[in-house]
């Protein structure tokens, strides 16, 4: 069964230092990654995904199949980074059927 | 365009009783994914529907039932609650396997 991790339930960092959320995963097939953000009193919402290989609000994340991890980066954080951050696993079951398998969520909190 | 929206925004009920909740998708999408995230925890998957007919479901038991209705709006249907199913019920639309929308989700309190 897939599985996704993320050790850290609260992560304080002062702004201008940089961030790294952690994300290890669990899973037989070829994985795809996803980071979700949720900022307060907002809903739900993408922040990146593994295959695009893009960098959104400064954060970037590169897949290591070899430590099956999926950390996110940002090398100066800002204030409107405090957020809740949760690491999503995506799997296709076949005949259209898929998921996200979410870890438990980070909280990053960025001190002034 | 408009995004997913959910209702109805909390809900109070007790122990045993039954509870519908609603989701109307993003337009022009065609699956709608459900998800229940308790407190301090990550969204769990609970099932997904797909041209009304439900194509993927979680480790949830058969209590837990849905709809998709021809404009692909649906409705997430909670039986004989139990205390262990307050939680935030998340809904989320997509146009085949692409990003998940995510609406603000349905908070359910079981007493």
């Amino acid at each position: 069964a897939q599985r996704v991790t993320q050790p850290e339930k609260l992560l304080s960092v002062f702004k201008g230092a940089p961030v790294e959320l952690k994300c290890n995963y669990s899973y037989s097939g070829s994985p795809e990654l996803f980071w979700y953000v949720q900022y307060s009193r907002q809903r739900l919402q993408l922040l990146l995904r593994h295959i695009s290989r893009e960098s959104i609000k400064g954060f970037t994340a590169d897949l290591n199949k070899g430590e099956t991890s999926f950390h996110l980066k940002k090398p100066f954080a800002q204030e409107e980074d405090s957020a809740m951050y949760y690491c999503a696993l995506f799997k296709y079951s076949g005949a259209g059927s898929y998921q996200l398998t979410f870890g438990k969520g980070t909280k990053l909190s960025v001190i002034p | 365009e408009t995004g997913v929206t959910q209702s109805p925004t909390h809900l109070i009920k007790t122990r045993g009783q039954q509870v519908t909740l609603r989701c109307s998708s993003q337009s022009g999408h065609n699956t709608v994914s459900w998800y229940q995230q308790a407190l301090g925890q990550g969204p769990q998957f609970i099932f997904q529907y797909y041209r009304e007919e439900e194509n993927g479901r979680g480790n949830f038991p058969p209590r837990f039932s849905g709809l998709q209705f021809p404009n692909y709006s649906s409705e997430l249907n909670v039986n004989a609650l139990e205390l262990d199913d307050s939680a935030l019920y998340l809904c989320a639309s997509s146009l085949d396997q692409t990003e998940q929308y995510f609406g603000p989700g349905t908070r359910l309190t079981v007493t």
